[in-house]
């Protein structure tokens, strides 16, 4: 299994409130990302890291903000949660871009339920 | 607008029945993958398909892309409960680095 870790695994947080997931990995691949799984949605790309410092938004990226400092750690924030933002969140990683190819590894997901 | 549309939804059939499950798109995809997801769990690849035309077989699961690499089919022999599971089709463009996925298909194979 490749090792990503994802943190933490469940949260119950209220609206307003500034909520931080973190993604590790220990395969020092160079791409992550992180998705939103709803029911009727399918997963969705809230943003993305291609390297250290490089980050580019996904089709959902409102209300969010990344950081990547390191290349084994991608920060997910909600600034000020909402109930909208309710769901199983996933970090993957790849070491080459799906369009060459490369492979999507998933972490175990975080349920984030926002009261 | 969903890129890539996968159907049917939702499928249930009996143990030893065969099905196939489509992800279609209007776009021109580089490559195509297939994931499946557990509950509780993140998805896994099972497949990549990168040329148009292309088959290729897991066990009795067997992928199809489209010649014109707009779409991609899945196809499973003699169903079995083990295959019960959310099926994804991701895509890739040579023009970005995202991933884009489809809804999903949720198959359901009943003992």
């Amino acid at each position: 299994d490749a090792g990503i870790t994802q943190s933490p695994r469940h949260k119950v947080t209220e609206t307003g409130t500034p909520v931080t997931l973190r993604c590790h990995q220990t395969e020092n691949h160079r791409y992550m990302y992180w998705y939103r799984q709803d029911p009727g949605h399918g997963l969705r790309l809230i943003h993305y890291s291609y390297g250290v410092k490089d980050t580019d938004k996904g089709e959902v990226s409102d209300g969010y903000s990344v950081s990547r400092s390191k290349t084994e750690d991608f920060l997910l924030t909600l600034e000020s949660a909402t109930s909208s933002q309710t769901s199983v969140y996933f970090c993957a990683i790849s070491e080459r871009l799906i369009a060459n190819t490369g492979e999507l590894f998933f972490g175990e997901g975080s349920r984030l339920t926002v009261l | 607008t969903q890129l890539l549309e996968q159907s049917p939804q939702f499928l249930s059939i009996q143990e030893g029945e065969n099905l196939t499950v489509y992800c279609n798109s209007s776009s021109v995809f580089s490559s195509l993958q297939w994931y499946r997801q557990e509950p509780g769990e993140g998805p896994v690849l099972l497949v990549t398909v990168v040329t148009g035309g292309e088959v290729k077989k897991l066990k009795r699961l067997t992928f199809q892309f489209g010649d014109a690499r707009k779409d991609s089919s899945l196809h499973i022999t003699a169903a079995q409960p083990g295959d019960t599971g959310l099926y994804l089709c991701a895509g890739g463009r040579n023009r970005d680095d995202k991933i884009i996925f489809g809804k999903g298909t949720r198959l359901h194979i009943l003992p």
